[in-house]
Parts: structure tokens; C-alpha cells; sequence
């Protein structure tokens, strides 16, 4: 059974920085695309980021790019969203989310269930 | 960047009803297209993809039509488990937007 758990989510102030975490089980993780994907308070799903098999491709939100960046540890089975010059706007819940397939083009099948992000001063 | 155009954005419907939802591609998507579901308080689910590929599980009532660049789910006879929001999702070309949502509630 796919697994994903997310972690890392916190309070933070304007300008500060936080990195998310996203521990996957359960299927051959280097086989497949993973994906952030964020909703805001009451809000819609949001693309963030996306991270091919091998790390090769990468794609980001243009309200995010720039300021944050995904990557992955195949060895350990692990995502990472590094965080920096956070915004208020960046308030959300985070989900991660597993590809269908090794590039960034398929669609999510299976998803963690988030980690909130808050971002006040 | 491509723009996903999703009607309506609120529906109330019965159990039983026939629903329909779309979602309009500024350009063309081929089949790069998903649709998922999201029940309140849970993660997203994904219930179509490739355009019309259901996924294990999904039940048959759920379905898919396309005109140029109109996709449309539909679902032929609404269950209570049914009730939820819906968003479609284009996987052409970057950003991968999804649509603005389609909540459906009970009447």
C-alpha cells in the first residue's frame, strides 16, 4: 500500500524559511515523478512543484519560483519542499503527491494527507 | 501558460441526479488531463486520468465526455458518497494547473 507522510509544517514569520519533508513507502520510489501540491484556507488546489524519477526535471509555480525548491533522496525514500522568503500567501495545507509515472507529466494517484503551513507575523 | 476554465463552481443537485461538470483547455491538452475528487476534511483522490481512464475502484457511474477543448465529467446517478468538490488538472506543458473546483452539494 502506497504510503505518504509529510511533515515539517509549522508557524513561521514573513521572510522566514521552513523545510517540508514527505516520507513514501510502500512503491518503488525512483520510479516515479512526486509532485506539492498546496490549499489555502478554504481555497482551491494549488500546483507548487514537480520532480522527475532522477531529479533531471523540475517545475515550479510561478508564485513560488525562486523562493522555493524541490528535491528528492531516492536513497531514503524522501521529498523535500526547502521554503525560503515566506509570504502570507504561502498559507496552505501542503499535500504531496505520487506520480503515475517516472516523468512530471502523469497524473497524482495516490496523496499524503498535508502538513500546514501558517505564515503570520 | 495554458488556463483551465471549470463551470460551475457550486452545484446543488439530488441523490439520483445526472451531473455534469466541465472544464474548458485556453489550449490544446491532448488527453494530459485528470480530474480528481476531494470529500471534506481529506486529501484529494484521483478519479480519472488520460481523459477517461478510470482508475481501480472508481465506480462506473462516473465518466467522461470531450468536445475540442471541453472536458466534461459526468455522473449518471449522484450518491451520497458523491458529494464532494471536484478539479481538473492539465499535465501538457508547465504550470500544471488545476481548475477552480466544483463543489456539490446536496439539494
Amino acid at each position: 500500500e502506497v504510503q505518504l507522510v509529510e511533515s515539517g509544517g509549522e508557524w513561521a514569520q514573513p521572510g522566514r524559511s521552513l523545510r517540508l519533508s514527505c516520507a513514501a513507502s510502500g512503491f518503488i520510489f525512483d520510479d516515479y515523478a512526486l509532485h506539492w501540491v498546496r490549499q489555502a484556507p478554504g481555497k482551491g488546489l494549488e500546483w507548487v512543484a514537480s520532480i522527475s524519477w532522477n531529479s533531471g526535471a523540475r517545475g515550479y509555480a510561478d508564485t513560488v519560483r525562486g523562493r522555493f525548491a524541490v528535491s528528492r533522496d531516492n536513497a531514503k525514500n524522501a521529498l523535500y519542499l526547502q521554503m525560503d522568503s515566506l509570504r502570507e500567501e504561502d498559507t496552505a495545507l501542503y499535500y504531496c503527491a505520487k506520480g503515475g509515472g517516472s516523468s512530471t507529466y502523469y497524473y497524482y494517484d495516490s496523496w499524503g494527507l498535508g502538513t500546514l503551513v501558517t505564515v503570520s507575523s | 501558460d495554458i488556463q483551465l476554465t471549470q463551470s460551475p463552481s457550486f452545484l446543488s443537485a439530488s441523490v439520483g441526479d445526472r451531473v455534469t461538470i466541465t472544464c474548458r483547455a485556453s489550449q490544446d491538452i491532448n488527453n494530459y488531463f485528470a480530474w480528481y475528487q476531494q470529500r471534506p476534511g481529506k486529501a484529494p483522490k484521483l478519479l480519472i486520468y488520460g481523459a477517461s481512464t478510470l482508475p481501480g475502484g472508481v465506480p462506473s457511474r462516473f465518466s467522461v465526455s470531450r468536445s475540442g477543448g471541453d472536458f466534461s465529467l459526468i455522473i449518471s446517478s449522484l450518491q451520497p458518497e458523491d458529494f464532494a468538490t471536484y478539479y481538473c488538472q492539465q499535465l501538457k506543458n508547465y504550470p500544471l494547473v488545476f481548475g477552480g473546483g466544483t463543489k456539490v452539494e446536496i439539494k
